[in-house]
């Protein structure tokens, strides 16, 4: 079965620091991947999305950029994180049929400070 | 542009009343449409989905919801709520080709269920 693991849980950093959150898929291959941001009354933003390997596609313009260096892995980064940057992350996989829905990782809480 | 409104923020309940979330969505074309609920501090967990035929679907939990092209909705429902319904729940909408399968959210209704 399939499985997506999303670390760390929790972070802490301060202003200015870099970022790196990881998210891996087990159990599929070729899978759509999404980098989500859930801010306090804000619902689900879409930050990335990526269809394949070192295809990136970038929904808002912000201080972050993510990577897809192996097909089951995706990475969200920042070089010097912002106040702004805090908020709840999570990553999702997709099937490449539109007639699925996602999955999601559980969770990323950034506390940039 | 695409784009999916959930009206209500926030809604109270209590337990063993019905309940009906609103879900409204703009695109062109069919949508593919989805509704999930997030416990605090979790990731999200799928209830149900539409793709195409009956219109109105069952999910997990006895949840349900309808689909009405002519008012652009899904709505979310439920008979008799229960305590342990109280969470955070997102409706959204699948768009693209297979190749692009981008997933646009709306803001989330957060549901309170009073004993």
């Amino acid at each position: 079965s399939q499985t997506i693991h999303q670390w760390p849980a929790t972070l802490v950093q301060p202003v200015g620091s870099p970022l790196s959150l990881e998210c891996t898929v087990e159990g599929t291959s070729n899978p759509n991947l999404y980098w989500y941001r859930q801010a306090a009354g804000r619902g689900l933003q879409l930050l990335f999305y990526s269809v394949g390997i070192g295809q990136i596609s970038s929904e808002v313009p912000q201080n972050l950029s993510a990577s897809r260096p192996q097909d089951r892995q995706f990475i969200l980064s920042s070089k010097k994180l912002l106040l702004s940057d805090s908020g709840f992350y999570l990553c999702a996989w997709r099937g490449t049929s539109i007639l699925t829905e996602a999955f999601f990782g559980q969770g990323t809480r950034l506390t940039v400070v | 542009a695409q784009s999916v409104t959930q009206p209500d923020i926030h809604i109270t309940v209590s337990e063993g009343a019905s309940l009906e979330l609103r879900c409204n969505y703009s695109y062109g074309a069919t949508p593919y449409l989805f509704w999930y609920v997030q416990s605090p501090g979790q990731g999200l967990q799928l209830l149900l989905k539409y793709f195409s035929g009956d219109t109105l679907v069952q999910g997990i939990k006895g949840f349900e919801a309808e689909f009405k092209r002519s008012q652009s909705s899904f709505n979310l429902r439920k008979p008799s709520v229960h305590w342990s319904d109280a969470a955070e729940y997102f409706c959204a909408v699948g768009y693209g080709s297979s190749n692009t399968g981008k997933l646009i959210f709306g803001q989330g209704t957060t549901l309170q269920v009073k004993p």
